[in-house]
């Protein structure tokens, strides 16, 4: 069976530090995987998508970048956090083409 | 993709069926309706999707309007655990589509004791 892993689950980062946040998936290859981004009491917001390696569309303008090293894995970034940045970020794939399975998470608070 | 609109917030009791409504009155024919929840701190969790005919699964069922205009998800017996945030989502299907998701501000479903 497929699983979504992220990590770390919380995150306490300084202002002006970097990023990197991690999601993989088992059981499956060559997946669409995403990140999204919710903020304290708000919906979720598309960040990055990839449909393979190397291959990243960013949604939005903002202080983060994503990257895909390898088939089933899916990293966050940024090089300088801003107090914007705190949030939930989800990590989801794509099974079959049909249907979006998210990760458990990280929270991320940036002080 | 098509927009959808939900209620912001819903009570349910406790054993009830809660009856969760969506308009998606721009709907296009290659277009699917999903729903996802998101319980408090977790991240969400697909429920079911469907194109044209009702669909059932072991968590819920979705009722689609002939005219494919709008949907109901069921929760035939609510609990407590069923207190989440409930999104109504509209797809494409077609093969260029990269399966990215909008999600709107969702349904607050309260199940009562």
């Amino acid at each position: 069976s497929q699983t979504i892993h992220q990590w770390p689950a919380t995150l306490v980062q300084p202002v002006g530090s970097p990023l990197s946040l991690e999601c993989t998936v088992e059981g499956t290859s060559n997946p669409n995987l995403y990140w999204y981004r919710q903020a304290a009491g708000r919906g979720l917001q598309l960040l990055f998508y990839s449909v393979g390696i190397g291959q990243i569309s960013s949604e939005v303008p903002q202080n983060l970048s994503a990257s895909r090293p390898q088939d089933r894995q899916f990293i966050l970034s940024s090089k300088k956090l801003l107090l914007s940045d705190s949030g939930f970020y989800l990590c989801a794939w794509l099974r079959g083409g049909e249907t979006q399975y998210f990760g458990p998470g990280t929270r991320l608070l940036v002080l | 993709d098509a927009k959808t609109t939900q209620p912001p917030s819903m009570d349910c009791a406790e054993g009830r069926a809660a009856n969760l409504p969506c308009n998606h009155s721009t709907i296009s024919g290659n277009e699917y309706v999903y729903w996802y929840r998101q319980i408090h701190s977790q991240g969400p969790q697909y429920i079911i999707h469907g194109l044209k005919n009702n669909e059932t699964n072991e968590m819920a069922s979705l009722i689609i309007t002939e005219d494919r205009k709008s949907s109901t998800l069921i929760l035939p017996h609510a609990t407590l655990r069923d207190t989440a945030v409930y999104y109504c989502i509209v797809r494409s299907l077609w093969s260029g589509n990269t399966g990215k998701l909008i999600f709107g501000q969702g349904t607050t479903l309260q199940v009562k004791p």
